[in-house]
This record gives structure tokens, C-alpha cells and sequence, in this order.
């Protein structure tokens, strides 16, 4: 158990429809990234956010926004979704600062319909 | 940009055997991370090894062992004993902290689909 907790684990939508993605980070971590893994792109960093505050960002749509709450657990926004967007969205943190690794939690399979 | 090149999309090895698996990057940073991960079929991603760009030492896991050239910009790994638990994809992955971003930011390779057989 890496300590990063995602839900929903599963989760089939229709094209065209919202959804979100729940992520809470270990204990005491305080950057929070989004990963996506799809057959044709492969594992992707989508965004980075420490402490509340956006800090970097990668390949993500403009349909897709992140965000993370003061109780450090963070959210993906996917809208408009496209049978495109279905993939694995994994969560992992990290603590700030030097040697730190990223944990990863078990992810989030979307399968838009 | 950073990029990580896997260039074996698949590999087998018998249990009990030695495997190698390749990894080259491109960066023009100095100060970086490298790491394997792996990914079992029930998806987690569980990191297997980590090697600093600083150190000269290949680092080491019990029966896991990277190949680390700098210069060549080449990461392998090497797994021992095979067991049949380590059938899995496996990621080579690198990071930096170019801008203070901490080192979560990783950017994969394309990965290797290790399978042993019994």
C-alpha cells in the first residue's frame, strides 16, 4: 500500500458527460501529480500542484482542470469527455525537497462510452 | 525537453535466468533521478529502483541492479533469479528539479513487457 488513496477505481461514463477524480495523498506530502497511461500515449504527466497552488503543468487539455483543497486531497475534472479520453488516470505525491520520490496510488480506469 | 527511450517493446527470460532491460535518455541537465518502475497486471505502479544522476555507484536492490553510463546516457536494468512475480511492465522513468518543481514530475519511456516463463 503506497498511501495514495484514488476513487472512484472504476468508472464508465457516456461521451460528452463530467466526471471527477478524487485523489488523497500520503500523509504530509504536499505535491499532488496527475498522470495519465493510455495505449497510444503511453504514461503522461498531466499536472503538478503543491500545497494548493499549481505548480506545473504538462500534456492536459483544456477540458480537463485540476485543483488541490486545503486539506491537500485534489481533484481531476474531466468535461466534454470523448471516447479518446478513456485511459488509467493515476495519483501520486511526493514530499517536497531533495530524494523524494513519487508514490503512486492504484488508479482510476475511465471508459468513456 | 527531457525524452526516455524503452527500445524493447517486449522481452521474456526463464525463471531462474538473468534479464536486461534497456533505457537511454536526453536531458541537458546535470542534477537528475532516474527510476524503474514496475507495473504488475494489477496496474500498481511500485517503484524497483532509483539512481542519482551524482553518483558514480550503480545502484542496487537485491536481485535488481542498474547499468548506470552518464556519458552514454544509458540506464538498464538488470534483474537476477528471475521469479515469476516479476512478470510485469516494467518503466524507466527520469526526473529533475529544474525550476524547484520537485522531483514527482517524471517523464516514462514507452515501457517493456517482461514475461517469465516457468
Amino acid at each position: 500500500d503506497s498511501g495514495v488513496t484514488q476513487t472512484p477505481k472504476h468508472l464508465i461514463t457516456a461521451t460528452g458527460q463530467r466526471v471527477t477524480l478524487r485523489c488523497s495523498p500520503r500523509s504530509g506530502d504536499l505535491s499532488v501529480y496527475w498522470y495519465q497511461q493510455s495505449l497510444d500515449q503511453g504514461l503522461q504527466f498531466l499536472i503538478q500542484y503543491y500545497n494548493g497552488e499549481e505548480r506545473a503543468k504538462g500534456n492536459i487539455l483544456e477540458r480537463f482542470s485540476a485543483q488541490q483543497f486545503p486539506d491537500l486531497h485534489s481533484e481531476l475534472n474531466l468535461s466534454s469527455l470523448e471516447l479518446g479520453d478513456s485511459a488509467l488516470y493515476f495519483c501520486a505525491s511526493s514530499a517536497q525537497g531533495m530524494n523524494t520520490e513519487a508514490f503512486f496510488g492504484q488508479g482510476t480506469r475511465l471508459t468513456v462510452v | 525537453a527531457q525524452t526516455v527511450t524503452q527500445s524493447q517493446p517486449e522481452m521474456s527470460v526463464q525463471e531462474a535466468e538473468t534479464v536486461t532491460l534497456s533505457c537511454t535518455y536526453d536531458t541537458s541537465e546535470s542534477n537528475y533521478y532516474l527510476f524503474w518502475y514496475k507495473q504488475p497486471p494489477s496496474r500498481q505502479m511500485i517503484l524497483v529502483i532509483r539512481q542519482e544522476a551524482y553518483k558514480q555507484q550503480n545502484a542496487t536492490e537485491n536481485r535488481f541492479s542498474v547499468n548506470f553510463q552518464k556519458a552514454a546516457k544509458s540506464f538498464s536494468l538488470k534483474i537476477s533469479d528471475s521469479q515469476l512475480g516479476d512478470t510485469a511492465m516494467y518503466f524507466c522513468a527520469f526526473t529533475t528539479n529544474a525550476g524547484g518543481t520537485s522531483y514527482g514530475k517524471l517523464t516514462f519511456g514507452q515501457g517493456t513487457i517482461l514475461t517469465v516463463h516457468p
